[in-house]
């Protein structure tokens, strides 16, 4: 059965860092397009970053220069640095995963429960 | 504003049909078949509805199904049930940078 686990989250000052974690079972995390996916309290989803099997990264323009997606294959774990955090970052984050076969990361068939993360003073 | 233009809520009494539409552009929605439909409810993750436009995962009823026109796509919702009363967007991937987009959100009432 596949699960994620999301942790990491909590409350953080502006500016401050903060290191999300994904725990991945049932299937292999280097092997999938794995995403990263926020929602602001009382607001709509937002795509933040995908890491392909292959090892490219792509950022949403929101995170890009803040942001690392990286992976941890013998953990099976994906991450989510984040730096230089503001408000507006502010959000539950979500890490999903495509189907292997997928052409791109494009839709997400499994979902973590998310992890809340507040930036505020 | 969400890249993609959904209504804002929608409703419609058990048994009957509702659709709900997702508004993109060539970049997005009208040039790739890459469609995707979630459902969530209040505090809980997405769930993957409908995905390339059309195609329903296991474990999904048929009640659920997706289309696709010009630059506008849609999910039609059959047979409404009270359990299908939830919040549902849309997404697709986009050639700009944003690489996946998704429209506001669309609150369904079931009357």
């Amino acid at each position: 059965e596949v699960q994620l686990v999301e942790s990491g989250g909590g409350l953080i000052q502006p500016g401050g860092s903060l290191r999300l974690s994904c725990a991945a079972s049932g299937f292999t995390v280097s092997s999938n397009f794995m995403t990263w996916v926020r929602q602001a309290p009382g607001k709509g989803l937002e795509w933040v970053s995908v890491i392909y099997s292959g090892g490219a990264t792509y950022y949403a323009d929101s995170v890009k220069g803040r942001f690392t997606i990286s992976r941890d294959n013998s953990k099976n774990t994906l991450y989510l640095q984040m730096n230089s955090l503001r408000a507006e970052d502010t959000a539950v984050y979500y890490c999903a995963t495509t189907p292997r076969g997928a052409s791109r990361g494009h839709y997400f068939d499994f979902w973590g429960q998310g992890t809340l993360v507040t930036v505020s003073s | 504003q969400s890249a993609l233009t959904q209504p804002a809520s929608v409703s419609g009494s058990p048994g009957q049909s509702i659709t709900i539409s997702c508004t993109g552009t060539s970049s997005d929605v009208g040039g790739y078949d890459y469609v995707s439909w979630y459902q969530q409810y209040p505090g809980k993750a997405p769930k993957l509805m409908i995905h390339d436009v059309s195609q329903g995962p296991s474990g999904v009823s048929n009640r659920f199904s997706g289309s696709k026109s010009g630059n506008t796509a849609s999910l039609t919702i059959s047979g409404l049930q009270a359990e299908d009363e939830a919040d549902y967007y849309c997404s697709s991937y986009t050639s700009t940078s944003a690489y996946v987009v998704f429209g506001g959100g669309t609150k369904l009432t079931v009357l």
